[in-house]
């Protein structure tokens, strides 16, 4: 039973326009979620993260926005760039020293 | 280390036999967790370590796998009896203070396996 869902598996954006990458969880104790980003032959780095206490954070031109009642996070990329091309992990945790669960992952291609 | 450091970063083995892959994790960092992820798959929990609390193995997919990790730093990811579906990348994470609220894991870039 997948806890943390990225249905889309892959997205195609151009330049300059937004990117938004959808996630959907469906375990109501995770309180804190991540975005990572994954180059191809390199590890996932860290991106962005959110608090269940906050329903929006942004950094630069990643905004990620949180909606706890439909238990659904996504990821603003504005404005898409190419270098921005790579697959995109949500992941979240509870409380308690649980490990992060992650999603299947949705890739991004940005074209210019 | 700057970052966390895996070895090998390229294995092929055959079918059957064991393997071992070491994590250096980012000095200092209490947490360590093993993931992998499976071609066309998500990132896969398989183990974490937290300081010196017992490991949480909940994510080993059977008992031919298992880890170590001695004290806060080096850990051994060993396959025993390889099957070809072990092959993926097994990545190795480790973070300052394990998941509470706030904390980032870093991830290394990952051991291939290719079990042939």
């Amino acid at each position: 039973d997948q806890q943390v869902k990225q249905n889309s598996p892959s997205l195609s954006v151009q330049e300059g326009r937004i990117s938004i990458l959808n996630c959907d969880y469906t375990n109501s104790m995770f309180d804190y979620f991540l975005w990572y980003k994954k180059y191809p032959a390199e590890g996932p780095t860290f991106l962005i993260s959110i608090s269940s206490i906050k329903d929006k954070n942004e950094d630069g031109r990643f905004t990620v926005f949180l909606n706890k009642s439909a238990k659904h996070l996504s990821l603003h990329i504005v404005p898409s760039q190419p270098g921005d091309s790579a697959v995109y992990f949500c992941a979240a945790s509870a409380k308690g020293n649980t490990p992060l669960v992650f999603g299947k992952g949705t890739r991004l291609s940005v074209i210019a | 280390g700057a970052g966390v450091s895996q070895s090998p970063s390229n294995k092929v083995t055959e079918k059957g036999k064991d393997v071992e892959l070491r994590c250096d994790p980012i000095s200092g960092h209490t947490a360590l967790y093993w993931y992998r992820q499976r071609l066309g798959q998500g990132l896969e929990f398989l183990i974490y370590f937290q300081g010196n609390s017992a490991p949480d193995k909940s994510g080993l997919p059977s008992d031919r796998f298992s880890a170590e990790r001695t004290g806060e730093s080096v850990s051994t990811l060993t396959i025993q009896r390889t099957q070809q579906e072990d092959s993926a990348v097994y990545l190795c994470a480790s973070s300052s203070h394990g998941t509470q609220l706030g904390n980032t894991i870093y991830f290394g870039e990952g051991s291939w396996l290719t079990v042939v």
